[in-house]
């Protein structure tokens, strides 16, 4: 089954606590991102990777870190979280444009389940 | 700045009737515009796209994109309870791509049985 999995769902932290939240997809995409999600903020674009080695900063990457050292994983890490990182957090992948055969509609993205994150 | 606009609702629509959500955005390069769907606690879900003017029907579902007045919109025809959930409208860059998405906020919509 074509999915993107992230774990943990929930996570419980305190302030200064390093933590990662893994985020595997198993469709070969090239395209990998991470969003977080707030009320009345809607979704905002954390990171992202165009593929293997190559990662680029979002719209709100204060504080995140990311690696992709291989296609199919896109770990976010938080070095030393905060309770104003306390938010609902979704990976998503996608087809690059050139996988897909056109820009057009390679904006469908697939969603992990979602990851929140509360710290203390 | 890249602005993508939704009225956040609640939209309240009786059973069986046409749900209209709306959107508009800034960039008036954007070229290819998608509408999610995001039931509560869940992630969103693609359920259309469109990138040329006109209407785009699927099921239940027309997606309507107006290039000169960057609007986008999305109809629901015979709503059901099923459609309660949080609509999401994305817009992509002049250069395309996932990486160039913007979403809105969201409407949130309740069909009334």
């Amino acid at each position: 089954e074509a999915q993107v999995t992230q774990n943990p769902r929930y996570l419980i932290t305190v302030t200064g606590k390093k933590l990662t939240v893994t985020c595997s997809q198993n469709m070969n995409h090239e395209y990998m991102s991470w969003y977080r999600q707030d009320p009345g903020l809607g979704l905002r674009q954390i990171y992202y990777s165009m593929n293997v080695e190559v990662t680029d900063k979002g719209d709100v990457p204060e504080g995140y870190k990311v690696s992709r050292k291989e296609k199919r994983n896109f770990p976010l890490i938080l070095e030393s979280p905060s309770p104003n990182q306390t938010s609902l957090y979704f990976c998503a992948s996608s087809l690059s444009p050139e996988s897909s055969g056109s820009r057009l509609y390679s904006g469908e993205l697939f969603f992990g389940e979602g990851s929140r994150l509360t710290v203390l | 700045q890249k602005e993508v606009e939704q009225n956040s609702g609640p939209l309240s629509v009786p059973e069986g009737a046409i749900a209209s959500l709306n959107c508009t955005y800034s960039d008036r390069g954007s070229q290819s515009f998608f509408w999610y769907r995001q039931y509560s606690g869940k992630s969103p879900e693609l359920i259309m796209f469109i990138y040329s003017n006109g209407d785009k029907e699927d099921g239940r579902f027309t997606a309507q994109l107006n290039k000169a007045s960057q609007y986008v919109s999305l109809l629901i025809r015979d709503s059901q309870p099923s459609d309660s959930a949080t609509y999401l409208c994305a817009v992509n860059s002049p250069g395309g791509g996932a990486d160039g998405l913007t979403f809105g906020k969201g409407t949130h919509l309740i069909i009334q049985p």
